[in-house]
């Protein structure tokens, strides 16, 4: 199974601050995606990469392959990017045969104005 | 299109009552999960649906917990007798392939309370 990992747990920032969440994974992957679940509970996913670096608006998910991590960026933070941010990346289950996603415990960011 | 659509929103029940939760997936998608989120446990796989057959059902937690999948555009995740520890959230999401290489969608989830 596939060992994930992110940090920080917590994390608080004022407006405007650069924010990077960080997520590690023991095994070799084909694709890691990012998620965001907001206040309300509901889950986006908000990037699926296998390598280099996606954009979509102010944030920016970059993956290193070699070193089994990827980091999640948010440019000029804002209050409603408080959400919980998870990263989840497939285990292969030898049982099944089948990959399955394994997520990270997430983390949660809060912007304060 | 109106995503994944489960219900109910929320349920509560007492301890060993039936409990079935119901989803729909997006319509023209192949593979359906049922997740389920703790405090203690985070996101967790229960079972995933291939073209509306069971392909891994490893995260279903005991023989209380089974789902269904009778057509392409719906299951349901049933518990019974249900108890105080299944109280969680519980999504639903769909998607296009396998899953572990494709965007997920989620649905709003069902709040599962057990007294």
């Amino acid at each position: 199974k596939n060992e994930v990992e992110q940090s920080p747990q917590n994390l608080t920032a004022q407006e405007g601050e650069f924010i990077t969440i960080n997520c590690s994974y023991s095994v070799g992957i084909s694709a890691l995606h990012w998620l965001q679940q907001h206040p309300g509970g509901g889950i986006v996913s908000l990037f699926m990469l296998s390598s280099g670096k996606k954009k979509h608006g102010r944030l920016i998910a970059t993956i290193n392959i070699q070193e089994k991590h990827s980091s999640l960026h948010i440019t000029a933070s804002h209050p409603r990017d408080s959400a919980v941010y998870i990263c989840a990346v497939p285990s292969r289950d030898l049982g099944f045969g089948n990959e399955k996603l394994t997520f990270g415990t997430g983390t949660r960011l809060t912007i304060i104005p | 299109d109106a995503g994944v659509i489960q219900s109910p929103r929320h349920e509560v029940t007492e301890m060993g009552q039936e409990v079935t939760l119901r989803c729909k997936p997006i319509s023209g998608h192949n593979s359906l999960f049922w997740y389920r989120q703790t405090m203690m446990r985070g996101l967790e796989l229960l079972i995933y649906f291939n073209n509306n057959v069971p392909i891994d059902d490893s995260g279903m937690p005991e023989d209380r917990f089974s789902a269904k999948m009778p057509n392409a555009s719906f299951s349901t995740l049933k518990i019974q007798p249900s108890e105080p520890r299944d109280s969680a959230v519980y999504f639903c999401a769909s998607t296009t392939g396998t899953g572990s290489t494709d965007t997920q969608y989620f649905g709003p989830g069902t709040r599962l309370t057990v007294l």
